[in-house]
């Protein structure tokens, strides 16, 4: 099946900074979504990109699906961005489930 | 629009036991699918259900099992349940358009 790596598994920043996490995923997709997991469990999706670029606040993502990566940028980080930040693709074969990556834990620091 | 919501917030079982969990989709979404989140594997897909149909199905024993009524809501069942079903049992549905996934709360489960 479809695999999805994500790196790095841990980052923690100061508040304020930025960061850069990054999906790779070993065959084409028809759908990848981006969610962040919050420290109650609750996951939230944040994108959904299957190609292109989309920006959502202090938030975006670019999905190059020819070359099977994406990247969430988070800009200005604040310590409600902590939490854990997952991937998920579905091949492109029809109505296929998402398979998540193993994530990416993030701790922002006052 | 309320969200994806899921019952109960909470289990504590003993082995041997069978537990259900309940899972109410967002209005107007048919598709309901359920995921097992542990430590150490990560997310895994159970299996998705869309107008009481089972459409995709994981790689999980036959102790799992699910169904979805025709109000869309769906439960989960495992029976005889072990220490390593000790999860957070995560249900999400699909928009219209079938694209996005939207995420309960999530149930977690403590078997003893």
């Amino acid at each position: 099946g479809i695999q999805v790596e994500q790196s790095p598994p841990d980052l923690i920043l100061q508040e304020g900074a930025n960061s850069t996490l990054r999906c790779n995923f070993s065959d084409s997709v028809n759908n990848l979504q981006w969610f962040h997991q919050n420290p109650w469990g609750q996951l939230i999706n944040l994108f959904y990109i299957p190609s292109g670029t989309k920006q959502n606040g202090r938030l975006s993502a670019t999905t190059v699906a020819t070359e099977r990566y994406s990247l969430l940028y988070i800009s200005s980080s604040q310590t409600t961005d902590s939490g854990v930040y997952f991937c998920a693709v579905s091949a492109y074969s029809g109505n296929t489930p998402l398979v998540f990556g193993k994530g990416t834990r993030l701790s922002v620091i006052a | 629009k309320a969200g994806v919501t899921q019952t109960p917030r909470y289990l504590i079982k003993t082995r041997g036991q069978q537990v259900t969990l309940s899972c109410s989709p967002i209005s107007g979404h048919r598709s309901v699918s359920w995921y097992q989140q542990t430590p150490g594997q990560g997310l895994q897909f159970l299996f998705e259900y869309f107008s009481e149909t089972q459409r995709n199905k994981g790689n999980f024993p036959g102790r799992f099992s699910g169904r979805q009524f025709s109000n869309s809501r769906s439960e989960m069942n495992v029976s005889t349940l072990e220490l390593g079903d000790s999860a957070l049992y995560l249900c999400a549905s699909r928009d219209l358009n079938g694209e996005k996934l939207f995420f309960g709360s999530g149930t977690q489960l403590s078997v003893l």
